[in-house]
């Protein structure tokens, strides 16, 4: 069964553009989950989609956003790129929006902001 | 605001012997807790849980310990082997709660652990 998995691996921008990362969640899970690592931190919860619509958000500026398709699979958009958006962004799933159940992560996207 | 604290930024043990990692948090709407293990360009993978109704759960090497009153629980590593080398993060959610919290995990710094043969 394949797992979780994020592209593109590395992402290289600079500061004032667009980011777009994906993810395709483990087949009959519905509900995504981003997250972002920055260095020396740990994972700050980002968004949560589940069947197709935004369950909740983190304490993150509008310029993070995102979208579930309906097969499940998520993109996660930053614009206007900050230097400090520079980090590892996490995508996880699951069955369905409780945290109760283990979250399965993907490698993530490394993200630097030049 | 850190709600979940890993005050331990690392930790080393030698092969065979117990491992210790403590995590603190301090919103007392958290009701399930979650430890994860993280190896280098890999994803975090679940390792155990434990609901705020119990003190204790075990599987295999791995017991975690929680102590509500204290706002404390710990992951115990029995006997620790080279390859349970990773960075180890504990998480906790307000599943019972819910309210703004539903769906969101709150992870801690991370301890890194370094078991030496």
């Amino acid at each position: 069964e394949a797992g979780v998995t994020q592209s593109p691996t590395h992402l290289i921008k600079t500061r004032g553009q667009q980011a777009t990362l994906r993810c395709s969640p483990i087949s009959g899970h519905t509900s995504v989950y981003w997250y972002q690592q920055a260095l020396g931190l740990g994972l700050q919860f980002l968004l949560w989609y589940d069947e197709g619509e935004e369950r909740n958000r983190g304490n993150f500026p509008p310029r993070f956003s995102g979208r579930q398709f309906p097969n499940y699979s998520s993109e996660l958009n930053v614009n206007a790129l900050e230097l400090e958006d520079s980090a590892l962004y996490l995508c996880a799933s699951s069955y369905g929006g409780a945290t109760n159940e283990k979250l399965f992560f993907g490698s993530g996207t490394q993200l630097s902001v030049l | 605001d850190q709600q979940v604290k890993q005050n331990s930024p690392s930790l080393s043990v030698q092969e065979g012997r117990i491992s210790i990692l403590n995590c603190d948090y301090t919103n007392s709407m958290f009701d399930y807790f979650l430890w994860y293990k993280k190896y280098p360009a890999e994803g975090p993978t679940f390792l155990i849980s434990i609901s705020s109704i119990k003190d204790k759960n075990e599987d295999g090497r791995f017991t975690v310990f929680l102590n509500k009153s204290a706002k404390h629980l710990s992951l115990h590593i029995v006997p620790s082997q080279p390859g349970d080398s990773a960075v180890y993060f504990c998480a906790a959610s307000a599943y019972f709660s819910g309210g703004t919290s539903y769906g969101k995990l709150t992870f801690g710094q991370g301890t890194i652990l370094t078991v030496h043969p």
